[in-house]
């Protein structure tokens, strides 16, 4: 197992046009999480899954992202109609239970550049 | 409102020299408090974890401490290298499994 993998790392897209990142995560970790960086910033939570189903959503995640964990593994984040206030750079992470008591592992995040 | 404020935004030093990096919390009830150095580009990496009844946890030359009555942690960094530039961020654990970050500290280390 080599950690929780993000594709692509890096994405430039026009604004209007939508896009979708993939994370694979560490495979015995049934949590999964999706935050956005911007620079300057610590992460800001977006949503989590625990095996296929999606227990939260922030009020950042508006009608334009959406997330799916179809089978409990890899999990996709979705931004449509993508807007210049969409760049930034997104992170998943998994783990084994709770965050605080099992902490997280990130991936290498994708950064998402909108023009 | 759960906050966790981190102190200085930036830093520069000298390779060699030693820095501490502060992290002030207001979480409550209060789990845990990790740091996590995450290098430009990447994910972060947590570094240390700290409970309640722990002061102080080492990671090489990475020494954190915690001060549960004051709700004040800091990490030290010992003989620093190039490679210790990076952001480092306190993550504080709170109830229910909720965590709450910080916006982190960018630490430049140049020769």
């Amino acid at each position: 197992d080599t950690g929780v993998s993000q594709d692509p790392r890096h994405k430039i897209t026009k604004r209007g046009q939508n896009v979708t990142f993939r994370c694979d995560p560490i495979s015995e970790h049934n949590r999964l999480y999706w935050y956005r960086q911007t620079l300057g910033q610590g992460p800001e939570f977006l949503t989590y899954f625990q095996n296929e189903a999606q227990l939260e959503k922030s009020r950042l995640l508006s009608d334009r992202f959406s997330a799916e964990r179809p089978k409990g593994s890899f999990s996709t984040l979705e931004i449509q109609r993508t807007e210049q206030g969409d760049s930034a750079m997104y992170l998943c992470a998994s783990s084994l239970g709770g965050p605080a008591n099992y902490g997280y592992t990130f991936g290498s995040g994708t950064r998402l550049t909108v023009v | 409102k759960n906050q966790v404020e981190q102190s200085p935004q930036s830093l520069i030093i000298l390779e060699g020299k030693n820095c501490t990096l502060q992290c002030n919390y207001t979480v409550s009830p209060f789990s845990n408090l990790r740091w996590y150095k995450q290098d430009t580009g990447r994910g972060p990496v947590s570094l240390t974890i700290m409970t309640f009844s722990e002061n102080t946890k080492s990671n090489g030359r990475y020494t954190a401490t915690l001060d549960a009555d004051t709700k004040q942690s800091s990490l030290h960094i010992t003989a620093s290298q190039l490679s210790d530039s990076a952001s480092y961020i306190c993550v504080v654990g709170g109830g229910y499994q909720k965590v709450t970050f910080g916006t982190g500290t960018k630490l430049q280390v140049i020769p």
